[in-house]
């Protein structure tokens, strides 16, 4: 069974801090995504990664960037946490086949204060 | 760009009855999943359906694709407290793109 895990569950961060969200796979997945979960907005994608060393945006970047270094690790970088990125972060990972599901791991709720 | 809505964003059901909710794409779809997050937890995949006009069944649960593959809907029957979460329909379009839904939070009276 695919694992996706998350750093950590809960994250309380400064305004102006830089803050990592790690992420990590089992299931030797090419693809690794970051997305943000706010009530009534629904799941917005941040980044995705296709491939080691590969990042493209996706609908809402700003203020966000990725590194992707090894293939089982996706990590979300805050360059410098604004109270305005308080929101629950999931990861989640697919296979390379096309339309293949994700699996998300359990997701770090992020307060910035 | 592709939006995917759903509706009701809220669905109130008493348990023991059915209900539907739908997902209505603006753009034709390469497929469609359909993915529940309980409660506190993670969205979790349930299905994915391709071909035009599909329905699919699981237990007490039915998914249809549209004709057209722009709409798609979840029955569940004899709603139970189990059913309980959010539900998220998710297109897929070109180049292996995937588009979440708002989500259906659905609510069960015991």
């Amino acid at each position: 069974d695919v694992k996706v895990t998350q750093s950590s569950r809960y994250l309380v961060k400064r305004t102006g801090e830089k803050v990592f969200l790690e992420c990590v796979q089992d299931m030797d997945h090419e693809n690794m995504f970051w997305y943000r979960q706010d009530p009534g907005l629904g799941l917005r994608l941040i980044y995705f990664s296709y491939d080691v060393k590969m990042k493209e945006k996706g609908d809402i970047p700003e203020g966000y960037s990725v590194s992707r270094e090894k293939k089982e690790r996706f990590s979300l970088i805050l360059e410098s946490a604004s109270t305005n990125q308080t929101s629950m972060y999931l990861c989640a990972s697919s296979s390379d086949r096309v339309w293949s599901p994700l699996h998300f791991g359990n997701g770090t709720r992020l307060t910035v204060t | 760009g592709q939006q995917v809505m759903q509706i009701p964003q809220y669905q109130h059901v008493q348990e023991g009855e059915d209900f539907t909710t739908y997902c209505n794409s603006s753009t034709t779809l390469s497929n469609i999943q359909w993915y529940k997050q309980r409660p506190g937890g993670h969205p979790v995949f349930l299905i994915q359906l391709v071909k035009s006009g599909e329905v699919k069944k699981q237990k007490r649960l039915t998914f249809q694709f549209g004709e057209a593959k722009k709409n798609s809907s979840l029955h569940i029957t004899a709603t139970q407290t189990t059913d309980v979460g959010t539900y998220f329909c998710v297109g897929g379009a070109a180049g292996n793109k995937l588009t979440f839904g708002g989500g259906t939070r659905v609510l069960v009276k015991p």
